[in-house]
């Protein structure tokens, strides 16, 4: 139990599909994080919230929107996907996003997209 | 923006210390070095991090030598469980996980 849990573990999905991907913390911390992970790829960050506030986008193309309706939920909303977008979609969450206090991850969505 | 060099991949016998070396010679005075490992299908699970001294806690031993160029992260007695990939980042102070970049790590692979 890592205390960041995601939903679904395994996703597969059309190209014309509308996903959403759930993470849920129960941690009490501050700021929440997507991490893209690809086959044979290291870590790739998409997206930071602090206090629910958007404050990164790494150039994450819009067919992918996030949201945060408050500290503890983060989503992944996920729509007209491509086949390369197919991933080990990853959540985290700090204490907070100063990169001094420890990343705690979720186990991630296995994301398929045919 | 510091990176870090690791081994590709490196095995030891179960039982014996495993020693997992991590260069990060561009590193800043206060940036912190921190260890993750991924077991296959789960998430990157958080290790230990350290700044100047060496550190320990239940699950491993940190050592950074004193010019701060280097770090070898220690599990004293490796168990088939712990074959993973082991990453080793630095955390630029100050500022956020926006330019905290994982590298590739290093697969370790406890042999019985």
């Amino acid at each position: 139990e890592t205390g960041v849990t995601q939903t679904p573990r395994h996703l597969v999905m059309g190209m014309t599909n509308k996903k959403s991907l759930k993470c849920e913390q129960h941690l009490g911390h501050n700021a929440m994080y997507w991490y893209k992970q690809s086959a044979k790829k290291p870590l790739e960050l998409m997206f930071v919230y602090s206090l629910e506030e958007r404050v990164e986008n790494n150039s994450v193309p819009s067919r992918f929107s996030p949201e945060c309706p408050n500290s503890s939920h983060l989503f992944l909303h996920l729509h007209t996907l491509q086949p390369e977008d197919s991933a080990l979609y990853l959540c985290a969450s700090s204490q907070d996003r100063t990169g001094h206090s420890p990343l705690h991850f979720g186990n991630g969505t296995r994301l398929t997209v045919t | 923006d510091a990176k870090t060099t690791q081994p590709p991949s490196m095995d030891c016998a179960e039982g014996r210390a495993a020693n997992l070396p991590c260069n990060h010679s561009t590193i800043s005075g206060n940036e912190y070095v921190y260890w993750y490992r991924q077991i296959h299908s789960q998430g990157p699970q958080y290790i230990i991090h350290g700044l100047k001294n060496n550190e320990t806690n239940e699950m491993a031993s940190l050592i950074i030598t004193e010019d701060r160029k280097s770090s070898t992260l220690i599990l004293p007695h490796a168990t088939l469980r712990d074959t993973a990939v082991y990453y080793c980042i630095v955390s630029p102070g100050g500022t956020s996980y926006d330019k905290v970049i994982f590298g590739p790590g290093t697969s370790l692979s406890v042999i019985p």
